[in-house]
């Protein structure tokens, strides 16, 4: 059972414009939640986290979201460039529960593809 | 700056070979890990360690094997190659120190086993 959801695949945002990636848990002992970006041919790069006493962080351009009642967390970029052009996986772990040893469990991913 | 590598970029290997993935750490961190990513799968974990000779299995641990003899290398080995091991590995690491860890990853190697 997927314990980490990204149920879209790719998605398209014009330059510029707002891109809000979505993701969803069912594994109530996460408590801490990442974003992953990743080019073609590299590792992932680590983007943004947010532990579960927060409902929001942000770092620049980018902000994640949670909402714990909803098992339900999201990022948003803004504003839009081409380079951020990449798959970006969301991530959990259950870090200050104790699992944080145990690696994190992924998303499958969604394709970002910014348009000019 | 902090550093993940993994010895080989691409690699192609026969079925029935015996493969080695090395993975160096150059952070002192505690806990290691390997990942393959597939298509439409996103990263699934193959095997983890949190300390020197410690591993643990992953969710797909089938057809592989690890060693960590030293705190800074993690390998990953496919003890008899077959062409469903076709992949991205990729080697992460993190630490248990602080209350922000997220993992760092190695630049991947692709694997084609033919």
């Amino acid at each position: 059972d997927q314990q980490v959801k990204q149920n879209s695949p790719s998605l398209s945002v014009q330059e510029g414009r707002i891109s809000i990636l979505n993701c969803d848990y069912t594994n109530s002992m996460f408590d801490y939640f990442l974003w992953y970006k990743k080019y073609p041919a590299e590792g992932p790069t680590f983007l943004i986290s947010i532990s579960s006493i927060k409902d929001k962080n942000e770092d620049g351009r980018f902000t994640v979201f949670l909402n714990k009642s909803a098992k339900h967390l999201s990022l948003h970029i803004v504003p839009s460039q081409p380079g951020d052009s990449a798959v970006y996986f969301c991530a959990a772990s259950a870090l200050y529960s104790g699992g944080g040893a145990d690696g994190l469990t992924f998303g499958k991913g969604t394709h970002l593809i910014i348009q000019p | 700056d902090v550093k993940v590598t993994q010895s080989s970029r691409y690699l192609v290997k026969r079925t029935g070979e015996k493969v080695f993935l090395e993975c160096v750490q150059d952070m002192d961190h505690e806990n290691m890990f390997w990942y393959r990513q597939d298509p439409g799968l996103g990263l699934r974990l193959i095997y983890f360690s949190y300390d020197v000779k410690m591993k643990e299995k992953g969710d797909i641990p089938e057809g592989y094997s690890v060693s960590r003899e030293k705190k800074e290398r993690f390998s990953l080995i496919l003890e008899s190659a077959s062409t469903n091991q076709t992949s991205m590995y990729l080697c992460a690491s993190s630490s248990v120190q602080g209350l922000n860890t997220e993992a760092f990853f190695g630049q991947g190697t692709r694997l084609t086993v033919v």
